[in-house]
């Protein structure tokens, strides 16, 4: 029954070392986003896509990229990982217009 | 620019008491929307509730209502005879719709613990 999938539920990385977030809907929403969560912090829009388009946040880091080849699914790849990028990252869906948005279980990432 | 403030980084309680989070927002824009979600220690955010910012009327859920006042720019969250489930982080948002998209802004939280 689970909407907003994201796979792995914890990754362990090392510095440097390119890493792959995925995310997963079964809502056929529209409207997929990327935040990133530090301890103790508010989430942090990254990006979004409204379909194919894709909305980079102005403050976004450029080691961090996205892909959404297809409706259900949407990536997020971290470049070259840094000790600061250790994070919760979670994924959201929505439909777009003024519905709300649905989230992930999120993917806890250290970095080594 | 918007802004969030959850001015509460901690709340403890005992159970059966109720108790206020309290959320001031700061935007320009005249249309927005307002949202309360719930972190428990799983990590998934949970969405509690909506208000777009024509629609000030209060609301009750159970055990949870929220009080929208746009003269004092607050979207306050009570919860009444708090329970040990209710213990989390709980994050006030604000969103303005640009291009079909929600762009959320998030307060920093407040962890609500419960003590039993």
């Amino acid at each position: 029954d689970a909407m907003v999938i994201q796979n792995p539920r914890y990754q362990v990385t090392q510095f440097g070392k390119p890493v792959t977030l995925s995310c997963s809907q079964t809502l056929n929403h529209n409207v997929m986003y990327w935040y990133q969560q530090k301890s103790s912090q508010a989430p942090k829009l990254l990006f979004h896509y409204y379909d194919k388009d894709f909305n980079n946040e102005a403050d976004t880091p450029d080691n961090f990229q996205s892909r959404r080849p297809n409706t259900s699914f949407c990536f997020l790849d971290i470049r070259s990982p840094g000790l600061g990028d250790a994070a919760m990252y979670l994924c959201a869906t929505s439909s777009g217009g003024t519905d709300t948005q649905y989230f992930g279980p999120g993917t806890r990432l250290t970095v080594l | 620019a918007q802004k969030v403030t959850q001015a509460q980084t901690e709340i403890s309680v005992v159970e059966k008491e109720d108790v206020t989070l309290d959320c001031v927002y700061e935007t320009r824009d005249t249309t927005y929307y307002l949202f309360w979600y719930k972190q428990p220690p799983s990590g998934e955010l949970v969405f509690l509730i909506r208000r777009n910012s024509f629609d000030e009327q209060n609301e009750i859920s159970g055990r949870y209502s929220w009080n929208f006042q746009k003269s004092t720019s607050s979207f306050n969250f009570t919860i009444t005879a708090s329970q040990v489930v209710d213990s989390a982080v709980y994050f006030c948002a604000l969103a303005k719709l640009l291009g079909g998209s929600y762009i959320p802004t998030f307060g920093r939280g407040t962890s609500l613990i419960v003590h039993p």
